[in-house]
């Protein structure tokens, strides 16, 4: 069945640090892939996305490109902030379903 | 203006008891969703309706657990006879439409804890 694999947490970086946060997915169709939020006390919000191969999602600083060869959507970010310090989720969308991940916790520290 | 509500935004309960737990879509968003949070743990999958309706209620982790949507609008999810292990925040989310383009809103979710 479909499904989505991410990056076992917790990550921990220093401030400026480059960040890359593993995502693959298993799909049978061809979904649309989602990077989602949570910041701590928040409720998850859209960080980025992407409908179609090849198809680079973009948010603040965040990036993540869609790779049909090698089912990844693989989120990077050049140089992190204490501010960026959440749980990341990775997520398809079928159509009929929403699929995601288990969530990567990330502490950025100064 | 507003999101996706949901309500209570905290619910103590004891083993046994039924609860209720109530979701208010963004206006005019046809799909809403309901999910699981177990503390660290990802979101499971529950359900979903597109307007009133629910195609695929496998999700549902047992026959204690029902979810009704009205008015292609406010759903509910009631949990009957509870268990501890039902202690989770429970999570809605809303969307135009089922296209797969389109992200879900979430709500602030509902911290449900089962005595």
């Amino acid at each position: 069945g479909d499904s989505v694999t991410q990056m076992e947490g917790p990550v921990t970086l220093s401030e400026e640090a480059f960040l890359t946060i593993n995502c693959t997915y298993t799909a049978t169709g061809y979904p649309s892939l989602f990077w989602y939020v949570q910041y701590p006390g928040e409720g998850l919000q859209l960080l980025l996305k992407a409908t179609k191969a090849d198809d680079k999602g973009s948010n603040k600083g965040f990036e993540a490109t869609y790779r049909k060869e090698t089912t990844s959507f693989h989120l990077e970010k050049g140089s992190v902030q204490v501010s960026d310090s959440a749980v990341y989720f990775c997520a398809l969308n079928t159509g009929n379903q929403f699929y995601f991940g288990t969530g990567t916790s990330l502490t950025v520290i100064p | 203006g507003a999101g996706v509500s949901q309500s209570p935004s905290n619910k103590v309960t004891e083993k046994g008891k039924d609860v209720e737990l109530r979701c208010d879509p963004i206006s005019g968003h046809t799909a809403l969703y309901w999910y699981r949070q177990s503390l660290g743990q990802g979101l499971e999958f529950l359900i979903y309706f597109q307007g009133n309706s629910a195609p695929d209620k496998s999700g549902l982790p047992s026959d204690r657990f029902s979810a009704e949507r009205t008015g292609g609008s406010v759903s509910t999810l009631t949990i009957q006879r509870t268990q501890q292990e039902d202690s989770a925040v429970y999570l809605c989310a809303s969307s135009v439409g089922l296209a797969k383009n389109n992200e879900q809103f979430f709500g602030p979710g509902t911290r449900l804890t089962v005595l």
